[in-house]
C-alpha cells in the first residue's frame, strides 16, 4: 500500500506569495493532520481534518489555511509568505476519528526568499 | 496535555543495545505513549505505541512503568541507520488527532 504523498516536495517563493501544499493520504485513512517544522520551534501542529471537517487548528496566524477533499486529500494554503515560514512541512494520515497512529509523508520544504 | 521530558542526545555503540528514556510524570490514565524517529528531516516514522504493558515489534520494545510516569524505548541491536530524532509523544484524549512533539532526543550510533 502507497503512503502519504507530499507534492510539491521542494518549493522557492518570495515574501508575499501564497502556497499550496498537497497531501495525499494512505488509501483508506480519512483523517489528515498538517505540521510546521522549524530549527527554531521544532514540530508544531498546525491543523487537522477528518471527513472535510476541520477538527482542530494549532496555533498559527489565519494566513495558514487548509481543507480536505471528499477523497480525503488535503491541501494547505499559506498566503502572504513571510521569512520565517521557511519550514518543513509534513503531513500525516490515520484511518478513522478514533485514536490510530498517524502515519508521515516525507514533506514538503518551502524556502522563502 | 501531556508533556515529555528527554534528554537531548545519546550515543550507542553498533550492535549494543540503545535505551532511550522518556518522562511523562503527568500523563492521563488512558493516554496512550507513542515513539517515532525522524532520519534527517525526512517524515517521522513510527516506531511503537503502548497504554501500559510492555510491547514488542519488529523494530523495538516499549517498556512503560507501572505507574506510568516514564517508559524506555529500546532498539536491541542498534545500528548505524538507528542514527536519528527520537520523539516520545503523549496522545492526547479529546478526540483530537494531534501530536505535542518535544525535542525529542538525538541518538547517534557509533560503528
Amino acid at each position: 500500500k502507497a503512503g502519504v504523498t507530499q507534492t510539491p516536495r521542494y518549493l522557492i517563493k518570495t515574501r508575499g506569495q501564497q502556497v499550496t501544499l498537497s497531501c495525499s493520504p494512505i488509501s483508506g485513512h480519512r483523517s489528515v493532520s498538517w505540521y510546521q517544522q522549524t530549527p527554531g520551534q521544532g514540530l508544531q501542529f498546525l491543523f487537522e481534518y477528518f471527513s472535510e471537517t476541520q477538527r482542530n487548528k494549532g496555533n498559527f496566524p489565519g494566513r495558514f489555511s487548509g481543507r480536505q477533499f471528499s477523497n480525503s486529500r488535503s491541501e494547505m494554503n499559506v498566503s502572504t509568505l513571510e521569512l520565517g515560514d521557511s519550514a518543513l512541512y509534513l503531513c500525516a494520515s490515520s484511518l478513522t476519528d478514533i485514536q490510530e497512529t498517524q502515519y508521515f509523508g516525507p514533506g514538503t520544504r518551502l524556502l522563502v526568499l | 496535555d501531556a508533556k515529555t521530558t528527554q534528554p537531548p542526545s545519546m550515543d550507542c555503540a553498533e550492535g549494543r543495545a540503545a535505551n532511550l528514556p522518556c518522562n511523562h510524570s503527568t500523563i492521563s490514565g488512558n493516554e496512550y505513549v507513542y515513539w517515532y524517529r525522524q532520519i534527517h528531516s525526512q517524515g517521522p516514522q513510527y516506531i511503537i505505541h503502548g497504554l501500559k504493558n510492555n510491547k514488542t515489534n519488529e523494530m523495538a520494545s516499549l517498556i512503560i512503568t507501572e505507574d506510568r510516569k516514564s517508559s524506555t524505548l529500546i532498539l536491541p541491536h542498534a545500528t548505524l541507520r538507528d542514527t536519528a530524532v527520537y520523539y516520545c509523544i503523549v496522545r492526547p484524549t479529546s478526540g483530537t488527532y494531534k501530536y505535542i512533539f518535544g525535542t525529542g532526543t538525538r541518538l547517534k550510533v557509533l560503528a
